[in-house]
C-alpha cells in the first residue's frame, strides 16, 4: 500500500525567506508524486507533479520539488516566500495503473512579516 | 475553462437528517472523485467514477452513504442519516481521460458539512 508522511505539521517562515516542506512516501515501484495547496475555505490546487524524467520539477507560483528515490522523498521548495503563500500544503502519491491518490496530513505554512 | 463546481458550499444539519452534495466536473473529464477531508487531515477517497461506473467505492460507508453519477457527468453524494462524525469537508475532483493527465486531479471548493 502507498502512504505519505509530512513530518512538519506547522512551519513559520519570514516573508522573503526560503522554504522547504518535507514529504516522504512509501511505495514499492515508481510513484507519481504531487503537491497541492489549499487556502482557507478553498479546494486543493495542483502546484506541481512528477511522473518520470527530470527529478527536479517546476510548478506554479515559483515552487519546485525534487524527487529523490534513494530517500523516498519529494520535498517542496521556494527560494523566497510571499505573504500570499500562507496556506496548507499537501503531498500526495499515486502510481501507474491506479488513479487513486493518497494524501499526507498536510503542513500549515504561516508567513510572518 | 470552468473548474469543478460544487454546491452547496456550506451545510448545517441536525444528526439523523439526510443531506446531499452536488458536483459538476470539468467538461470532458470522465473520472470523478469524492473525498472527505476531516479537520487537520488530508483528503481521503470515498468513491471514484469512470463515466457512470463506480470503479472504487471500497472506502464508502455504504450503510449511510450513497452516490450516483447519472449520464456520466454530474454526481450526487448523499448521507442518510447523518451522524456527528460526518462533519467534514466533502471535496469533489475530476480528471481527464488523456494518458498521464488522468492522474492529475482538479478539485472543487468543497462542501463544509456541520452536523449538530
Amino acid at each position: 500500500a502507498q502512504s505519505v508522511t509530512q513530518p512538519d505539521i506547522h512551519i513559520t517562515v519570514s516573508e522573503g525567506a526560503s522554504l522547504e516542506l518535507r514529504c516522504n512516501y512509501s511505495y514499492g515501484a515508481t510513484p507519481y508524486l504531487f503537491w497541492y495547496v489549499q487556502s482557507p475555505g478553498q479546494g486543493l490546487q495542483l502546484l506541481l507533479k512528477y511522473f518520470s524524467g527530470d527529478t527536479l520539477v517546476q510548478g506554479i507560483k515559483g515552487f519546485e520539488a525534487e524527487f529523490k528515490r534513494s530517500q523516498s522523498s519529494f520535498n517542496l521548495r521556494k527560494p523566497s516566500v510571499h505573504w500570499s503563500d500562507a496556506a496548507e500544503y499537501f503531498c500526495a502519491v499515486g502510481h501507474f495503473g491506479n488513479e487513486k491518490l493518497t494524501f499526507g496530513t498536510g503542513t500549515r505554512l504561516t508567513i510572518i512579516p | 475553462e470552468a473548474g469543478v463546481v460544487q454546491s452547496p458550499r456550506y451545510k448545517i444539519i441536525e444528526k439523523k437528517q439526510p443531506v446531499a452534495f452536488w458536483c459538476n466536473p470539468i467538461s470532458g473529464h470522465n473520472t470523478l472523485y469524492w473525498y472527505r477531508q476531516n479537520l487537520g487531515q488530508g483528503p481521503e477517497l470515498l468513491i471514484r467514477y469512470e463515466n457512470e461506473e463506480a470503479v472504487d467505492d471500497s472506502q464508502l460507508p455504504k450503510d449511510r452513504f450513497s452516490a450516483e453519477r447519472l449520464k456520466g457527468v454530474d454526481s450526487t453524494l448523499k448521507i442518510q442519516p447523518a451522524e456527528l462524525g460526518d462533519s467534514a469537508v466533502y471535496l469533489c475532483a475530476s480528471s481527464s481521460p488523456l494518458a498521464v493527465a488522468s492522474y492529475e486531479q482538479y478539485f472543487g471548493p468543497g462542501t463544509r458539512l456541520t452536523v449538530t
